[in-house]
């Protein structure tokens, strides 16, 4: 079954530090792997997908992953935090049969001037 | 343009209301679904439709019913709720269903409080 676990409900940083957020894929085919973001009393919106291309994926906002197979990890890292960063942000494999997205539980970012 | 649109933004109904709710794309995605999001969690699916077409029902109860009436449009017929189906209803639509490197696209939700 797929499964992803984001270690972290609730990540603080101050603006202009580095952000990381942990995401642990489980996966019994190769994963298919998402970060969507959601601001408050919003929808969801992607900001970057792995589909077995190229490792290190780019996305919006200046945001970026690394997918390490061999650690079963797809973190989440931006250089600097802007205060327009706080959101909840949600790490999801893609179900084997292409149907369903499958979201850990969350991380918060909270980011302080 | 990437949008997916939901009405109403906000919904309150009581027990034995009947209410409906939106969503609409105009993207050409053959592929929609409905997602139900409670406080401090992450989505969870309820339903997905292919070509208009009833795919997956994740076990959902009858009080909850989804109608496609053509590619970009669907519904969501709510009957008979009960308070802790109090959620986000977010819907999401992709190009298709089956591939496993589509982009859901979301919207913004419809926020309803069943009292």
């Amino acid at each position: 079954a797929q499964s992803v676990t984001q270690l972290g409900s609730h990540v603080s940083v101050s603006e202009g530090a580095l952000v990381l957020l942990r995401c642990n894929y489980s996966s019994s085919v190769p994963p298919y792997l998402f970060w969507y973001v959601q601001y408050p009393n919003q929808g969801l919106q992607l900001l970057l997908k792995y589909t077995s291309a190229a490792t290190l994926v780019k996305g919006i906002n200046g945001f970026e992953a690394e997918f390490k197979k061999s650690e079963t990890s797809f973190h989440l890292t931006k250089p600097s935090a802007h205060m327009s960063d706080a959101a909840e942000y949600f790490c999801a494999v893609i179900s084997v049969a292409g149907t369903a997205l499958i979201f850990g539980k969350g991380t918060t970012l909270s980011v302080s001037s | 343009d990437t949008e997916v649109t939901q009405t109403p933004k906000h919904l309150v109904m009581g027990m034995t209301n009947k209410k409906s709710l939106k969503c609409e794309q105009h993207m050409g995605h053959r592929a929609m679904y409905w997602y139900k999001q409670k406080a401090k969690k992450p989505p969870e699916l309820m339903f997905v439709y292919s070509y208009e077409k009833l795919s997956i029902n994740e076990s959902v109860p009858s009080r909850f019913s989804p109608e496609c009436p053509n590619s970009s449009l669907l519904n969501l017929h709510l009957h008979a709720l009960q308070p802790e189906d109090s959620a986000l209803y977010l819907c999401a639509s992709s190009l298709t269903t089956g591939m496993r490197g589509e982009t859901q696209y979301f919207g913004p939700g419809t926020r309803l409080l069943v009292l």
